[in-house]
């Protein structure tokens, strides 16, 4: 298995809504990420896990909450957002030796739309 | 920090060659990579390069100077299905951080 999954690939909530996005790979990497993307903007780093631990927050508004259960899964719980919200949530995985170079497994996203 | 440079936008015709650049200053440098993104799709790995020289891969190569802080992607034999955002990211410490992407139109 070379994939990372990214569920759902689309999702339309509301600005009071609760949601939930989930990432899941099973190769084995150790480091998983989440990005944000708007239209025609790179990917912008929102969180890191290292071995299932908190390492890197850019700064991401507190009504985004990431979540690491285990090794293969990453959620990311979504609360109040608002409609600049509205983005490409990407989910990527890594080994934290990046000397082999593979670089990062990306999902193939979930587009957001906040109404 | 991470500062990376590309053209916004090139255009090229079907069969063609095309070099995209990409300068970057990095504080704490372990790679250089390019991504292809098509609209609405999550970006794929093309190439990586952590010391000088050229890297080939088929219709792809990726040239890495780290003195000047310049990475080029050269696409061969240009189709129409390479049409789409070109990706060059920097590795950090620990995090990859893109630049802004070449949007890449091939015309037949």
């Amino acid at each position: 298995d070379t994939e990372v999954t990214q569920t759902p690939k689309h999702l339309v909530m509301g600005m009071t809504n609760k949601k939930s996005l989930k990432c899941e790979q099973h190769m084995g990497h150790r480091a998983m990420y989440w990005y944000k993307q708007k239209a025609k903007k790179p990917p912008e780093l929102m969180f890191v896990y290292s071995y299932e631990k908190l390492s890197i927050n850019e700064s991401v508004p507190s009504r985004f909450s990431p979540e690491c259960p285990n090794s293969s899964l990453l959620n990311l719980h979504l609360h109040a957002l608002q409609p600049e919200d509205s983005a490409l949530y990407l989910c990527a995985s890594s080994q934290l030796n990046q000397g082999q170079g593979i670089g990062y497994t990306f999902g193939s996203g979930t587009r957001l739309t906040v109404v | 920090g991470q500062n990376i440079d590309q053209p916004t936008e090139m255009t090229a015709t079907e069969g063609a060659i095309v070099q995209i650049n990409c300068t970057y200053q990095t504080s704490g440098f372990n790679g250089l990579f390019w991504y292809q993104q098509h609209a609405g799709e999550a970006p794929t790995f093309l190439s990586y390069n952590v010391l000088d020289g050229l890297e080939e891969k088929g219709r792809f190569s990726s040239f890495l100077s780290r003195s000047k802080g310049y990475s080029y992607l050269l696409l061969k034999e240009l189709q129409m299905k390479d049409s789409a955002s070109y990706l060059c990211a920097s590795l950090g410490y620990s995090t990859l951080t893109f630049g802004k992407g070449t949007m890449l139109l091939v015309s037949p």
